[in-house]
């Protein structure tokens, strides 16, 4: 199975700062990539697949890059609203494997 | 708006069974890839089975494979999982998605408790 690393487990910031989290595969994912937010009590949410492509109404402060084993997820501008927990999973290969998760905390 | 609507969880005993279903709406059901996913209390994703469309090809994760079961009836846009010989590990909530290799949509997930 491809190992889904991704940093930091947990994140505190201020509404402005931009927040940077990554994920590195364990091996070649290509771009096969999403990131998904998840809010206490309720299903994930998809806000990025094929690594860098912003699915439809997420807004534009959240972005994704990266290609092969190593990825990034920004957001830009935090928001009060963005405190929650976001993981990325690859869709390369069966099974579908995802990070571990990063708490994102608003300070 | 698409819907995913689960039900069928609840408390069951070590080495019982359950039966999940999932029903789509406002979905293209039948050209749908589905998986199921499930977060364990307190924990993160994990990916357990996937259906294609047609329903004639299923894959599990290897911690269900040969006790859980996925079908689906394209004819009433409902998913099915089958759980038997279930385990305290398999405690959690059970989301089910639309599969595109990502899950672009998802249900608002069923409890399933397995305790004595």
């Amino acid at each position: 199975d491809i190992e889904m690393t991704q940093s930091p487990s947990t994140l505190s910031a201020s509404v402005g700062d931009r927040v940077i989290i990554t994920c590195r595969a364990s091996q070649s994912i290509s771009s096969w990539l999403a990131w998904y937010q998840q809010k206490p009590g309720k299903p994930p949410k998809l806000l990025i697949y094929e690594a860098s492509s912003l699915e439809s109404g997420v807004p534009l402060r959240f972005s994704g890059s990266g290609s092969g084993t190593e990825f990034t997820f920004t957001i830009n501008s935090l928001q009060p609203e963005d405190s929650a927990n976001y993981y990325c999973q690859q869709y390369d290969t069966v099974p579908s494997t995802f990070g571990q998760g990063t708490k994102l905390q608003i300070k | 708006e698409v819907q995913l609507l689960e039900s069928g969880g609840g408390l069951v005993q070590p080495g019982g069974s359950l039966t999940l279903s999932c029903e789509a709406s406002k979905l293209t059901f039948s050209t749908y890839a589905m998986s199921w996913v499930r977060q364990a209390p307190g924990k993160g994703l994990q990916w357990v089975s996937i259906i294609n469309p047609s329903g004639d090809t299923t894959y599990y994760a290897d911690s269900v494979k040969g006790r859980f079961t996925l079908s689906r009836d394209n004819s009433t846009n409902t998913l099915f999982l089958q759980m038997n010989s279930l385990r305290a590990g398999d405690t959690g909530v059970y989301y089910c998605a639309g599969d595109q290799g990502y899950f672009d949509y998802w249900g608002q997930g069923t409890l399933v408790t397995v305790s004595s």
